[in-house]
């Protein structure tokens, strides 16, 4: 059964500084998606990452994935109060056509 | 916008009383899923599908039902709703080049 970890799961850090967000996970896989989730709102993709070694990069987030390490990390560059947010990660079973989510991490940048 | 909805958008429902909720696309994708959100859990898969007739049970099936008899349309069955229930539930969509995976708005259910 794959599972999904992510750390911290609550962040509070000031506007400006760098922070990463963690995503561990326990079994093979080759694909990891970040999603980003406002307050009583929905999911909003954010990344799509299709290959160990793949980075990609929005804005102050920029995302990366080790397959081997089974570890992907969300960095945040220079923080504004407009990343405050909950995040995802969610990695693809093997088997495709499902994702298994990890349990988010709620991001409160502070001026 | 992924052209996803869904209805009821807010439901208050009393225990033991049958729920359907709906999800409707308008892109004609193959993957629907239904989740549900709660705190500290992230969100669980309950079922999905990939295609018509074609559905599959998730992480935390059990009191839910689904049918798809209709591409654009996949349906959310809780039979006798339970407080347990209660909770918020997302549809997703997915087109399967890669299962990168696209949200509904949400419905809040409160089991009463």
């Amino acid at each position: 059964e794959l599972k999904v970890e992510q750390n911290p799961l609550f962040l509070s850090m000031q506007e400006g500084k760098n922070y990463t967000i963690y995503c561990n996970y326990s079994t093979t896989s080759d694909r990891l998606y970040w999603y980003r989730q406002d307050p009583g709102k929905s999911l909003e993709s954010l990344f799509v990452l299709l290959s160990n070694g793949a980075v990609k990069q929005e804005g102050r987030l920029m995302a990366s994935l080790d397959t081997k390490a089974r570890l992907s990390t969300l960095h945040i560059t220079a923080a504004v109060h407009d990343l405050s947010a909950t995040y995802f990660c969610a990695v693809e079973e093997t088997s495709g056509s499902r994702l298994t989510f990890g349990e988010g991490t709620q991001l409160t940048v502070n001026p | 916008d992924a052209g996803i909805t869904q209805s009821p958008r807010h439901k208050v429902t009393e225990t033991g009383t049958p729920v359907t909720l709906r999800c409707h696309q308008t892109e004609n994708h193959r993957y629907m899923y239904w989740y549900r959100q709660d705190p500290g859990h992230g969100l669980r898969l309950i079922h999905y599908s990939y295609g018509v007739k074609d559905t599959d049970k998730g992480e935390v099936s059990d009191g839910y039902s689904v049918s798809r008899s209709k591409t654009e349309d996949f349906l959310l069955t809780l039979e006798s709703a339970t407080s347990s229930q209660t909770s918020v539930y997302f549809c997703a969509i997915s087109a399967g080049t890669t299962y990168e995976q696209y949200f509904g708005p949400g419905t809040r259910l409160t089991v009463t």
